[in-house]
């Protein structure tokens, strides 16, 4: 496997439902991220790790929860979603540099999810 | 609030013409900037980055950047109807080491 992978690729749940989403980075970095991507509107950024350690939350709802269990992988569960939930979710994994470093950020292929 | 505004378009070029895709961002104090490709049904695929004042090129890619304007803009030379695609324009804020704000995108259509 190389770059960032992600599965399931897509997912169909019911709003009752729990379900995970999984990411793997096999680019040495140490800077993970979910994304999300909904029809028309910019990728919003939902949560940022770094050194496996949450350092950003963009305001996402509760029934959004991440977990890094290590550097390399991302997990972000779901539970009680919406019909508006209903998006790709996009992970990305970069090198943490400082301010003043890069910061390339390189994706995963995504998870298309429908919530019905 | 940090915007990243982008002419989300169609914009239509014909085969082997320049296409000039455009962003302005509103943050003086940003740092990095960089162009992704999306291709319908895709993620997003980095193609550029540029952190200095100028242009930098890469194949028929070329990124300027004009801090003082806070204008940033991609060329495409040549253009192929593979490189039809929405073109994301993303910048690296101050104060966020990490966080990148996108624009909505702009639409590119290269005609056969």
């Amino acid at each position: 496997e190389t770059g960032v992978t992600q599965t399931p690729r897509h997912l169909v749940m019911g709003m009752t439902n729990k379900k995970s989403l999984k990411c793997e980075q096999h680019l040495g970095h140490n800077a993970m991220y979910w994304y999300k991507q909904s029809a028309k509107k910019p990728l919003e950024l939902m949560f940022v790790y770094n050194f496996k350690e949450q350092t950003e939350n963009n305001s996402v709802p509760s029934r959004f929860s991440p977990e890094c269990p290590n550097s390399s992988h991302l997990f972000l569960h779901l539970h009680t979603l919406q019909p508006e939930d209903s998006a790709l979710y996009l992970c990305a994994s970069s090198q943490a540099g400082g301010a003043g470093g890069p910061n390339e950020q390189y994706f995963g292929p995504g998870t298309r999810l429908t919530v019905t | 609030q940090k915007e990243v505004e982008q002419n989300s378009g169609p914009l239509s070029v014909p085969e082997g013409a320049i296409a000039s895709l455009n962003c302005t961002y509103s943050d003086r104090g940003s740092q990095s900037f960089f162009w992704y490709r999306q291709y319908s049904g895709k993620s997003p695929e980095l193609i550029m980055s540029i952190y200095s004042n100028g242009d930098k090129e890469d194949g028929r890619f070329t990124a300027q950047l004009n801090k003082a304007s806070q204008y940033v803009s991609l060329l495409i030379r040549d253009s192929q109807p593979s490189d039809s695609a929405t073109y994301l324009c993303a910048v690296r804020s101050s104060g966020s080491a990490r966080q990148l704000t996108f624009g909505s995108g702009t639409q590119l259509t290269v005609l056969p």
